[in-house]
């Protein structure tokens, strides 16, 4: 059964850091492209960011570029998103899904989300 | 980057009714790189439609999606009580992988 369990999120205050886990099973890890998507309270989903198969090509919103860095551990099967500078407008749900390249069928699993909350 | 513009935003209606939601892009979706999905409060998004008119694996077959360029849309027949969620689409192109606001299906 394919899963992704995020974990990692919680309460920080503005200017603090927070790293985002994603813990991948049942599946080949490495042959995805994986992205984050991030939910603010009441609102739509808004694109973060993407990382290759490789872990050696990344792509961010302009929204969180210099501050979020995303990277990945295929041997731990693990993705994670650093966010550095935090603010309050980065307070949402966020969520890690998966996509096949050279097959490009959407975000076909998501994980369940972690909660990040920027506030003092 | 790829703006998608969703309407209505907000749809009431009754269990059985048939409904079409909107998605237009501000430029053509190369390859029709275009998703759907639906969201219930609480829930991650769930991937409905693909490549702008494949269903993904399990879906009912009472989803489907159209389109091509710049306009599509997703029509769900005789809705079920379960079809009242939150749809986004979401084009794939290239980064930023942009989605729509969202239209919001509620009962009647």
């Amino acid at each position: 059964e394919v899963q992704l369990v995020e974990s990692g999120g919680g309460l920080v205050q503005p200017g603090g850091s927070l790293r985002l886990s994603c813990a991948a099973s049942g599946f080949i890890f490495s042959s995805y492209w994986m992205h984050w998507v991030r939910q603010g309270p009441g609102k739509g989903l808004v694109w973060v960011s993407r990382i290759d198969s490789d872990g050696i090509s990344t792509v961010y919103a302009d929204s969180v570029k210099g501050r979020f860095t995303m990277s990945r551990d295929n041997g731990k099967n693990t993705l994670y998103l650093q966010m550095n500078s935090l603010r309050a407008e980065d307070t949402a749900v966020y969520y890690c899904a998966r996509i096949l390249p050279g097959i490009w069928s959407g975000y076909d699993y998501w994980g369940q989300g972690t909660l990040v909350t920027v506030s003092s | 980057e790829i703006v998608l513009t969703q309407s209505p935003g907000t749809l009431s209606l009754s269990p059985g009714e048939r409904v079409t939601l909107s998605c237009r892009a501000s430029q053509s979706v190369r390859n029709n790189y275009l998703a759907w999905y639906q969201q219930t409060p609480g829930q991650a998004p769930r991937l409905l439609i693909y490549g702008a008119s494949t269903r993904a694996t399990g879906i009912p077959d009472r989803f489907s999606g159209s389109g091509s360029g710049t306009d599509f849309a997703l029509t769900i027949t005789r809705l079920e009580t379960e079809d009242f969620a939150v749809y986004y689409c979401q084009q794939y192109v290239g980064p930023p992988h942009t989605f729509g606001q969202g239209t919001n299906l509620e009962i009647k």
